[in-house]
C-alpha cells in the first residue's frame, strides 16, 4: 500500500461516453499529479495541482478535464476520447514544496488501465 | 533537466548484487538523482536519491560519482520480486515538478 489509491484499476469506455477517474491520497500531501503512460512508452507528466492549484499542464487535449477540490482528492474527467488514449493512467502525490530530495518523492497509486473503443 | 541515459535490460541470478548504471553527464550541481521501479502493471515505486554523497536505505544503495556524471544503484541481494523496470530520473531542485522518464532498464532476476 503506497497511501495511493485510484479507482477504478480498469475502465473501457466508447469515444462517446463520458467516464471520471478517481485518485486520493492519505499521506496529507500537497501535491497531486496525473500522468499517462501508453504501451512501451515512458511516462508523460499531465497535470500538477499544488495546494490545489493547477500548476502543470503539458498541452494535455481538452478531452481530459482535471479537477482538484482539495488536497487529498484529484479526478480527470473524460469525454469524446480517441482509441489513441488508451493507456494506463497514474496518479501520485508528493509534499509539495518544491524543494528537492525528500519532500519531492512521488508516492504512486496502482493506477487505471483504460481502454477506449 | 538533465537527460539520463540507461542500458535497456540486465539480467542477475538470485541472490547476487544487481548493479544498475545510468549515466547523466549533463547534471548541474543542484538536481538530484532519483531512482524508482515498476513492477508490470503496477505505479512506480520510488527506491531512493541522492545529490552528491552515496545513500543507503532498506531497498537499496545508491552511489554517485565524484563528478556526478553516473551513478549505480545496487540491490545487494537480488531476489525475484526484484524483478521490474528500473528507473533513473535527474530533476532540479526547487523544479517545476517535471520529470523525465526514459525506458529505464528491464532487470530480470533468475532462479
Amino acid at each position: 500500500e503506497t497511501g495511493v489509491t485510484q479507482t477504478p484499476r480498469h475502465l473501457v469506455m466508447g469515444m462517446t461516453n463520458k467516464k471520471s477517474l478517481k485518485c486520493e491520497q492519505h499521506l496529507g500531501h500537497n501535491a497531486m499529479y496525473w500522468y499517462k503512460q501508453s504501451a512501451k512508452k515512458p511516462l508523460e507528466l499531465m497535470f500538477v495541482y499544488n495546494f490545489k492549484e493547477q500548476t502543470e499542464n503539458n498541452s494535455v487535449p481538452s478531452r481530459f478535464s482535471p479537477e482538484c477540490p482539495n488536497s487529498s482528492h484529484l479526478f480527470l474527467h473524460l469525454h469524446t476520447l480517441q482509441p489513441e488514449d488508451s493507456a494506463l493512467y497514474l496518479c501520485a502525490s508528493s509534499q509539495g514544496r518544491g524543494q528537492g530530495g525528500d519532500e519531492e518523492k512521488l508516492f504512486f497509486g496502482s493506477g487505471t488501465q483504460l481502454s477506449v473503443l | 533537466d538533465a537527460k539520463t541515459t540507461q542500458p535497456p535490460s540486465m539480467d542477475c541470478a538470485e541472490g547476487r548484487a544487481a548493479n544498475l548504471p545510468c549515466n547523466h553527464s549533463t547534471i548541474s550541481g543542484n538536481e538530484y538523482v532519483y531512482w524508482y521501479r515498476q513492477i508490470h502493471s503496477q505505479g512506480p515505486q520510488y527506491i531512493i536519491h541522492g545529490l552528491k554523497n552515496n545513500e543507503t536505505n532498506e531497498m537499496a544503495s545508491l552511489i554517485i560519482t565524484e563528478d556526478r556524471k553516473s551513478s549505480t544503484l545496487i540491490l545487494p541481494h537480488a531476489t525475484l520480486r526484484d524483478t521490474a523496470v528500473y528507473y533513473c530520473i535527474v530533476r532540479r531542485k526547487n523544479s517545476n515538478y517535471q520529470l523525465i522518464w526514459g525506458a529505464g532498464t528491464k532487470l530480470i532476476i533468475k532462479p
